[in-house]
């Protein structure tokens, strides 16, 4: 079984609607961190959190939200979806300190 | 300037060729330091880690220069397979990682 998982894998929605992607991990990590990705634009960092009780804003944080349920549950919303979110959207997990990340395999979400 | 830049290529080069791609970063602060390889549509993965001695893993060799804030990936004897994005990233503690936007390889036959 994979280590870190998404769902959906992927989704279409229309404007305006809300939307969560979940994430969960078995790797036992403390850290999470949503990014999202768009050709030519690499991966940007939306959320992340070094613990439950800890939400920090990436650099693209505007139109998300997020909430850390659990060690292993970390999830991510756009409350009212526009087209400009439309990209592939990747959880990751790390233990503490300078570690490595670990990728999900990505959510692909297309906003019409 | 961006926190950690790369060339973007594309790199096309033949099976059996030596490529290399280079990597800046802005942050002395930066800890860590890795190039991760990411497929089409695919989730990034570790490709190795950087450290300040360099180090190799087969074909592969990694190289760091803190002086210069400078990081290096060489690719010996290329692979149809190792076709992909490559991703230099850094760490600074307290932050999560910092992403290049990558240097793309296409090795051909």
């Amino acid at each position: 079984d994979a280590d870190v998982t998404q769902t959906p894998r992927n989704r279409i929605t229309k404007t305006g609607k809300r939307i969560m992607l979940e994430c969960s991990q078995t790797k036992g990590h403390d850290r999470m961190y949503w990014y999202r990705q768009d050709p030519g634009l690499g991966l940007q960092l939306i959320y992340y959190s070094f613990d439950v009780k800890d939400i920090n804003k990436g650099e693209i944080s505007d139109g998300y939200s997020v909430s850390r349920q659990a060690q292993a549950k970390f999830s991510l919303s756009l409350e009212s979806a526009i087209p400009n979110q439309t990209a592939l959207y990747f959880c990751a997990t790390s233990d503490q300190g300078l570690s490595e990340q670990f990728f999900g395999p990505g959510t692909r979400l297309t906003v019409l | 300037r961006k926190e950690v830049e790369q060339d973007p290529g594309p790199f096309n080069v033949p099976e059996g060729a030596t490529v290399a791609f280079n990597c800046t970063y802005s942050n002395s602060a930066s800890q860590s330091f890795f190039w991760y390889r990411q497929d089409c549509r695919k989730e990034p993965k570790l490709l190795m880690s950087v450290y300040s001695s360099g180090n190799e893993d087969g074909r592969f060799t990694a190289q760091l220069n803190r002086a210069s804030q400078y990081i290096s990936l060489l690719i010996r004897d290329s692979k149809l397979s190792d076709s992909a994005t490559y991703l230099c990233v850094v760490n600074q503690a307290g932050t999560a990682l910092i992403f290049g936007k990558g240097t793309t390889l296409s090795v051909s036959s």
